[in-house]
């Protein structure tokens, strides 16, 4: 059974970069199945997608963020990572790790999640 | 961006009553729509896949159909444990999108 588990500050100054990790447990990050994608939710309202990460490295931002986000892959620990900079009020949100199951180049589904950790930003 | 807007937002039905969603894509998806879950606290959960594919351990109460250009994701009787929130999910084209949810609450 596949876990996902995220780790990082719970709190980031505003203009700052928020940094989450994601440890997969009971499967390899590096299966040709699946992509790791970084999902998040401010609290009370609905679910945005941030991006995803192959175990090659390759990754697909939403551009609503892509000037400010990068997600990488470290193989060798069974780990994810999200970096968002410049982070403001509105970055404020619970952050889910989630695996997507790969249909080609596209993720067919967002099939396991980690539970979410919630990042304030916040002087 | 392709947008999904969910009807209803809230929903108020009883015990034993069907209740039914919609979703509408902004621009064809084909199928590739998936419905999930979430109860207050919890990540959401994978219902329904492709539209209408029941997740492995759903209960078959919960199914789902495409009908024309709309989406349709259907209680057949509603238990205590549905309360929770239901959202709907593209994958046709970046960024994958969701719907705004549908509240769902016990009469």
């Amino acid at each position: 059974q596949v876990q996902l588990q995220e780790s990082g500050p719970g709190l980031v100054k505003p203009s700052q970069t928020l940094s989450l990790t994601c440890t997969v447990s009971g499967g390899s990050i590096g299966s040709t199945n699946y992509y790791w994608s970084w999902i998040r939710q401010p609290a009370g309202k609905g679910l945005e997608w941030v991006g995803r990460v192959y175990f090659s490295g390759s990754t697909n931002y939403n551009p609503s963020l892509k000037s400010r986000v990068t997600i990488s892959v470290d193989t060798s620990k069974n780990q994810f990572s999200l970096k968002l900079r410049s982070v403001t009020a509105a970055d404020t949100a619970v952050y889910f790790c989630v695996r997507d199951k790969a249909l080609g180049a596209r993720s067919r589904f967002f099939d396991n999640w980690g539970q979410g950790t919630l990042v304030t930003v916040s002087s | 961006d392709i947008q999904m807007t969910q009807s209803p937002s809230s929903l108020s039905a009883s015990v034993g009553d069907r209740v039914i969603i919609t979703c509408q894509a902004s621009q064809d998806i084909t199928n590739y729509l998936n419905w999930y879950q979430q109860k207050p606290g919890k990540a959401p959960k994978l219902l329904i896949y492709d539209a209408s594919n029941l997740e492995t351990g759903v209960p078959s109460r919960f199914s789902g159909r495409k009908s024309g250009t709309d989406f349709t994701f259907t209680i057949s009787s509603l238990q205590p444990e549905d309360i929770a929130t239901y959202y709907c999910q593209q994958y046709d084209s970046f960024p994958y999108t969701f719907g705004q949810g549908t509240n769902l609450e016990i009469k």
